[in-house]
């Protein structure tokens, strides 16, 4: 069975750092197309980015809102994905998905974690 | 301003047959396959159709299809525990990005 599960999240002030993981069962990071999604409170899901498998050449993609500040990794010795945030700002908060995508014809998000929650606040 | 547009809600009897739209354009539905993702009560989301497909476990009265730039969700014989947001969402050529509907939210009366 393929499992998610996020963790890293917490309070953080704003123009601060924070680093959240999403360890993975099931399935190897290397090999696998992963995206985090976030839910800002009471809002609906945003992407927030997109990092492809190692055979597909490992490109990652980010939305306008975060890029040049959220940066998207992987550790394969700890089959984990990692969202890096910095400079953060009140309209980070949210609680934040990761999720794998799979291939038909299309990619879609089949499997996601739980979440995690980050809050950004003085 | 979400990219795809989606009813704000819906509402049907428990039985009834109701189907929920995902309008976009041809840089996004008219090129790709959509996933319909249900959340209840903003938990955990979970992926119920990809295209016109379901993921194991999802029960047969889900079904997906998409015309044009327009795709939409169908539940026949609809169920208390069907009651939750759901969002549509595919990849953006234009864009290069995964872009979501605003989520309607379904009541079962």
């Amino acid at each position: 069975e393929v499992q998610l599960v996020e963790s890293g999240g917490g309070l953080v002030k704003p123009g601060g750092p924070l680093r959240l993981s999403c360890a993975a069962s099931g399935l190897t990071v290397t090999n696998a197309r992963m995206s985090w999604v976030r839910q800002a409170p009471g809002k609906g899901l945003e992407w927030v980015g997109r990092i492809k498998s190692k055979s597909d050449g490992g490109t990652i993609d980010y939305a306008a809102p975060v890029k040049g500040r959220f940066t998207i990794s992987r550790d394969d010795s700890k089959n984990t994905l990692f969202l890096e945030m910095n400079s953060l700002k009140t309209e980070d908060t949210a609680v934040y998905f990761c999720t794998r995508l799979s291939r038909l014809d299309f990619y879609y998000m089949d499997v996601w974690g739980k979440g995690t929650t980050v809050t950004v606040s003085s | 301003q979400s990219a795809l547009t989606q009813e704000a809600s819906v509402s049907g009897t428990v039985g009834q047959k109701v189907t929920l739209s995902c309008s976009g354009n041809n840089n996004n539905i008219g090129r790709y396959g959509v996933t319909w993702i249900q959340q209840i009560s903003h938990g955990t989301p979970k992926t119920v159709m990809f295209g016109n497909s379901l993921p194991s476990g999802i029960p047969d009265r889900f079904s997906g299809s998409k015309s044009g730039t327009t795709a939409s969700l169908t539940i026949s014989g609809l169920q208390p525990e069907d009651e939750a947001d759901y969002y549509c969402s595919t990849w953006d050529f234009s864009l290069s990005a995964w872009v979501f509907g605003g989520g309607t939210k379904l009541t079962v009366l």
